[in-house]
């Protein structure tokens, strides 16, 4: 049973154009969310995190929390070719033993 | 930005041998992590580990793993007997705090079981 879906599982726009991944979690104790970026051949990278509900933006990425619905999404706008990657949501409850749950993951790839 | 050390790259052994992978985390960080991802898909959690302890492990940290971290030392992920289906890339992570701190992941040693 996995605690962190994420959709589509692929995903492909134009450069320039807008890319939007979904997350939706089952497990509602998850309260800190992020998304990671991995290139091929390299580890995740935070990409950035949300811990409240709403939207935040950082330069060309827009998160965006519902914590009652359990879903956080990434919107990236004027897409690049570099920004073809494998992207993860990641969650991370409350508990004591700081357990990070990472989603299925979405494939990005940016058409030049 | 933080960097998080991964030794070997590759590693290539025969089924039923031990390996040993090494990770060198974040200087300041307190927090460990390991992370199964095969053939470029989910990352796994496998196991994290805090002050000498295991804090939470997952059913893919079977009993022929271990992890340590002597004195300080690189945290390791130790496999006795190694098995074919533990073919994949393992991921070490280190983060500095609880909850809501960001992991910082090495570039992964790839594991072929033979």
């Amino acid at each position: 049973q996995q605690k962190v879906q994420q959709s589509p599982e692929s995903l492909s726009v134009p450069e320039g154009g807008m890319a939007s991944l979904n997350c939706t979690s089952s497990d509602r104790n998850f309260q800190y969310f992020w998304w990671y970026r991995q290139h091929s051949g390299e580890g995740p990278k935070a990409l950035m995190s949300i811990f409240s509900d709403g939207d935040k933006k950082e330069g060309r990425f827009t998160a965006h929390l519902n914590k009652a619905s359990l879903h956080v999404s990434l919107h990236i706008r004027d897409s690049q070719p570099s920004d073809s990657a494998l992207y993860f949501c990641a969650a991370s409850d409350t508990s004591n033993t700081n357990k990070v749950v990472f989603g299925t993951g979405t494939r990005l790839q940016v058409l030049p | 930005g933080p960097k998080v050390l991964q030794i070997p790259s590759h590693q290539i052994i025969d089924m039923g041998q031990m390996v040993t992978l090494n990770c060198d985390p974040v200087s300041n960080h307190l927090y460990f992590y390991w992370y199964k991802q095969i053939l470029g898909q989910q990352m796994e959690f496998l196991v994290n580990f805090y002050n000498g302890k295991v804090m939470e492990k997952s059913k893919l940290f079977k009993d022929q793993f271990s992890v340590e971290r002597p004195d300080g030392s690189y945290f390791t992920l130790k496999i006795q007997p190694t098995a074919l289906e533990d073919s994949a890339v393992y991921f070490c992570a280190s983060s500095s705090g609880t909850h809501a701190e960001t992991l910082y992941f090495g570039s992964g040693t790839r594991l072929t079981v033979l």
